[in-house]
């Protein structure tokens, strides 16, 4: 089956930076979502990006459908950051959707 | 306003007990699903319908059973063949064969062996 492939596993930052975190998938998808997780489990919807880049406030996403990739921006990181982010795509031939491991982010005040 | 109810927030299950997992919404979408999360880990498709009376097992199907009757509905079953029940449960509807709609989640579920 597809395989969704997050990067990187876990990221470390102080409060401001800014950090690029990766998903890459091996098969053709028709959409892919950014998830964050909070401490309480709930996950929030980011971005549905398929293609393209799309921006809100001080997060930001690409994605290159054709070399199978997906980029999620998060510039002068705060505290409430903190969480997992994780990708998901939707294969075309069905309705499956499939979640990358995420990325653990922490940032220090 | 419109969205995904999962209860109960906290469960408990007793050794050979099965459970069931509520899942509700009134998003009026074709497609709901059932992931499993474990501590630390990602999220894992046990089962996933595309419509009313139709389903189909994800990567982790063994041990659990779900059913669609309603369109709103779609309760997860934790039967006692599944031998390491306790995780997070995350119960998701998008509109089925529309590819541009995001997919939207409940709070979830905790659900703990006694």
């Amino acid at each position: 089956g597809i395989q969704v492939e997050q990067s990187p596993p876990d990221l470390i930052l102080q409060e401001g930076a800014n950090s690029t975190l990766r998903c890459n998938f091996s098969d053709s998808v028709n959409n892919l979502q950014w998830f964050h997780q909070n401490p309480w489990g709930q996950l929030i919807n980011l971005f549905y990006i398929p293609s393209g880049t799309k921006q809100n406030g001080r997060l930001s996403a690409t994605t290159v459908a054709t070399e199978r990739y997906s980029l999620l921006y998060i510039s002068s990181s705060q505290t409430t950051d903190s969480g997992v982010y994780f990708c998901a795509v939707r294969m075309n031939r069905d309705d499956k959707i499939i979640f990358g491991k995420g990325t653990r982010l922490h940032i220090l005040p | 306003d419109g969205g995904i109810t999962q209860s109960p927030k906290y469960l408990f299950r007793k050794e050979g007990q099965n459970v069931t997992l509520s899942c509700e919404q009134n998003l009026n979408h074709d497609a709901m699903y059932w992931y499993r999360q474990d501590p630390g880990q990602g999220l894992r498709l046990i089962y996933y319908s595309q419509i009313v009376n139709d389903f189909q097992k994800g990567d982790i199907a063994e041990g659990y059973s779900v059913s669609r009757e309603k369109k709103e509905s779609f309760p997860l079953t934790v039967t006692s063949a599944q031998k390491n029940p306790t995780a997070f449960y995350l119960c998701a509807s998008s509109i089925q064969g529309y590819s541009n709609q995001p997919q939207h989640f409940g709070d979830g579920t905790r659900l703990s062996i006694l």
